[in-house]
């Protein structure tokens, strides 16, 4: 069993549409959790971090976590082209030094 | 403020060659961490250094060997070069070990 799976699409929506990202992790004692998106032969950018159960908003992305079923979803509303790009769910290991990436979701926004 | 910083960007090496990797973390950051990110793949954890020690390692063989310096800064060695390390080699900082990590711009080896 991997450490972090996602879903590696690829995922189509339409602009203006809510596209939404899955992770499921392993190590139940994970506690934090992260979202990085990777454009097309660039390094991952960190858009979004979560600690606590529940949502985070920031702008039009939202995370979301269930510890009690290892889980952790992203949530873009109002889908821009821009948006297109690869998704990565990455968790840090309950003794805080290993960090675990997912292999990342294809988005595609369709203008 | 300056991101993280990798060189070179760009490298070819030939099978069995050694190679050396370098990164300059964000000022005020502790901690570096460096990964391999193969085509279609996330990044796989290579190494962490906080405070000049390892902190943590990654399911590599001991031909990878890093090290921090006392300004904070990084090499990544891999000996004995193969085909299966061509990849992209990513080196991020945090603030502390289990912090968000910020990304440099990476390294693309190729082992022909």
């Amino acid at each position: 069993q991997k450490e972090v799976e996602q879903n590696s699409g690829p995922l189509s929506v339409p602009e203006g549409a809510i596209a939404s990202l899955n992770c499921t992790y392993s190590d139940r004692g994970s506690q934090s959790f992260f979202w990085y998106r990777q454009y097309s032969g660039k390094s991952p950018e960190l858009i979004m971090f979560i600690y606590s159960n529940g949502d985070k908003e920031d702008g039009r992305f939202t995370a979301q976590l269930n510890k009690a079923s290892q889980y952790v979803s992203l949530l873009i509303r109002d889908s821009q082209p821009s948006d297109s790009a690869t998704y990565l769910c990455a968790v840090i290991s309950n003794t805080g030094n290993q960090f675990y990436f997912g292999t990342g979701t294809s988005l595609t926004v369709i203008p | 403020d300056a991101g993280v910083t990798q060189s070179p960007t760009h490298l070819i090496k030939t099978r069995g060659q050694q190679v050396t990797l370098r990164c300059s973390p964000i000022s005020g950051h502790k901690s570096v961490s460096w990964y391999q990110q193969v085509l279609g793949q996330g990044p796989q954890f290579i190494f962490q250094y906080y405070e000049k020690e390892e902190r943590g390692r990654g399911n590599f063989p001991d031909r990878f060997s890093a090290r921090q310096f006392p300004n904070y800064s990084s090499e990544l060695n891999v000996n004995a070069l193969l085909l299966g390390d061509s990849a992209l080699y990513l080196c991020a900082s945090s603030l502390v070990t289990n912090g968000h990590q910020y990304f440099g711009p990476g390294t693309r080896l190729t082992v022909t």
